[in-house]
């Protein structure tokens, strides 16, 4: 099993203001995967990383508001920039357990408030 | 698209009942449909999937689900609820992303699970 650690589990930010969430896996994967979790709602995939090549956007999100790095196979991050107060929810990592399974292991979550 | 419907925002259930968390999908082909639970303050852990073969899928923490074909349903189940399995329930289906090649789950709105005691 997989072993996902988020930082940070939770920030309180200003509007204007941008934040990197930094996630980092204790196995070698091929994607990772960042999802974001509104107040009482579901999750919603915002990208899929892919190591060595630029992130895959899902409808309704911008590399400009979500910038992606995945610089090796271990590590990502994403960047929630220009924070406004619609963007206050739990931001998730995730990995899959086999590659092909759907079988996902998630972080615990990093949850931004923006004031 | 593939999308799965939760059509309880929550269930109660005293400890000792069976419990049900329904999920119906609509999904073009084979559906591949996962659920998943989050404890409080905690991320998604996978409880189980449905790929193929048996209609029936055991997974952790005695749960398993019933796939449906024909009523397009795969509701959670487990025979005696435990407090401890108060959580918030997702189901999903795995969906392919245009353009990509890449497999992403699409996940329900989820459902409250709060057994008594």
């Amino acid at each position: 099993s997989a072993v996902i650690s988020q930082k940070p589990s939770r920030d309180i930010c200003q509007r204007g203001t941008s934040l990197t969430i930094q996630c980092q896996v204790d196995s070698q994967v091929t994607m990772m995967f960042w999802y974001r979790q509104q107040p009482g709602q579901s999750l919603t995939l915002i990208a899929t990383a892919n190591q060595g090549s630029e992130a895959t956007y899902e409808s309704g999100f911008v590399i400009d508001k979500f910038p992606i790095s995945r610089p090796n196979l271990t590590f990502s991050t994403l960047t929630v920039s220009n924070m406004s107060p619609e963007d206050s929810s739990i931001y998730l990592c995730s990995v899959e357990r086999l590659a092909g399974t759907g079988e996902l292991f998630f972080g615990e979550g990093s949850r931004l408030t923006v004031l | 698209a593939q999308s799965v419907a939760q059509p309880e925002d929550q269930v109660n259930v005293a400890e000792g009942n069976p419990l049900t968390v329904k999920c119906t999908y609509s999904v073009s082909g084979n559906p591949y449909l996962f659920w998943y639970v989050q404890y409080p303050n905690r991320g998604l852990q996978f409880l189980l999937k449905y790929i193929t073969g048996d209609n029936l899928v055991k997974g952790s923490y005695g749960f398993e689900a019933e796939f449906n074909k024909s009523q397009t349903s795969f509701h959670l189940k487990k025979p005696s609820a435990l407090v401890s399995d108060s959580a918030l329930y997702f189901c999903a289906v795995r969906t392919p992303t245009p353009n990509t090649g890449f497999q992403k789950l699409v996940f329900g709105t989820g459902t409250r699970l709060l057994v008594s005691p």
